[in-house]
């Protein structure tokens, strides 16, 4: 079975651009998490996707972030446009059940740096 | 709001020796505890959890974690290190009572291995 997948694996971009990253979580896994790691700090949830519903987008830091999940099936983290302290890296996991003790699969991440 | 601190931001141990990784959380309930390793260039693979019942819980590659109430502490520990343990390690923390799936990571431990 594969895993949490994520593209691209490193990205390199100058302040103002936009930059999409995207996730395809562990097929038939309703659940989407994105979480990101600034660099030297500790992981920060960002939002949850139940199949292409936003359940919870709390972490999201601001306008600039847009996520999707159209389908329900992968998703993309669009930031436009990208600041420096945007630089970091961005998990995605995903999860199957519907209940609180479900285990979140993640995968690689995806590192952005901002110049 | 609920925290998790890991002390110690780097561990140096031989080959062999035994290994304790500290974790503390802040949380009014008894949370959802996780361990998660990250080695070079792969994502957060999960180590163990504990949920309810024996606060002795067993995980993958011979480690171990206990939950301690009391101490607000689920400190992961393995009897002999191996050199390929040497990686990242985040204690994770889901809350129980509220509904939400978001997790609450420390800032990491890396764990070096000399052989």
């Amino acid at each position: 079975e594969a895993g949490v997948t994520q593209f691209p694996s490193h990205s390199v971009i100058e302040k103002g651009q936009t930059v999409t990253l995207r996730c395809d979580p562990i097929s038939g896994h309703d659940n989407l998490y994105w979480y990101r790691r600034v660099m030297g700090k500790e992981i920060k949830f960002l939002l949850h996707f139940v199949k292409e519903s936003k359940q919870d987008e709390s972490g999201m830091p601001n306008n600039r972030f847009l996520a999707e999940r159209t389908g329900g099936t992968y998703s993309t983290l669009k930031v436009q446009p990208a600041e420096l302290e945007d630089s970091g890296v961005y998990f995605c996991a995903s999860s199957q059940d519907r209940v609180l003790q479900e285990t979140q699969y993640f995968g690689p991440g995806t590192r952005l740096l901002v110049l | 709001a609920q925290s998790v601190t890991q002390p110690d931001i780097h561990i140096t141990v031989s080959e062999g020796a035994s290994l304790e990784l500290r974790c503390n959380y802040s949380y009014g309930a008894t949370p959802y505890l996780f361990w998660y390793v990250q080695s070079p260039g792969q994502g957060l693979q999960l180590l163990l959890k504990y949920f309810s019942g024996d606060t002795l819980v067993q995980g993958i590659k011979g480690f171990e974690a206990e939950f301690k109430r009391s101490q607000s502490s689920f400190n992961l520990r393995k009897p002999s290190v191996h050199w390929s343990d040497a990686a990242e390690y985040f204690c994770a923390v889901g809350l129980m009572d509220t509904g939400r799936r978001a997790l609450t990571f420390g800032s990491g431990t890396r764990l070096q291995v000399q052989p």
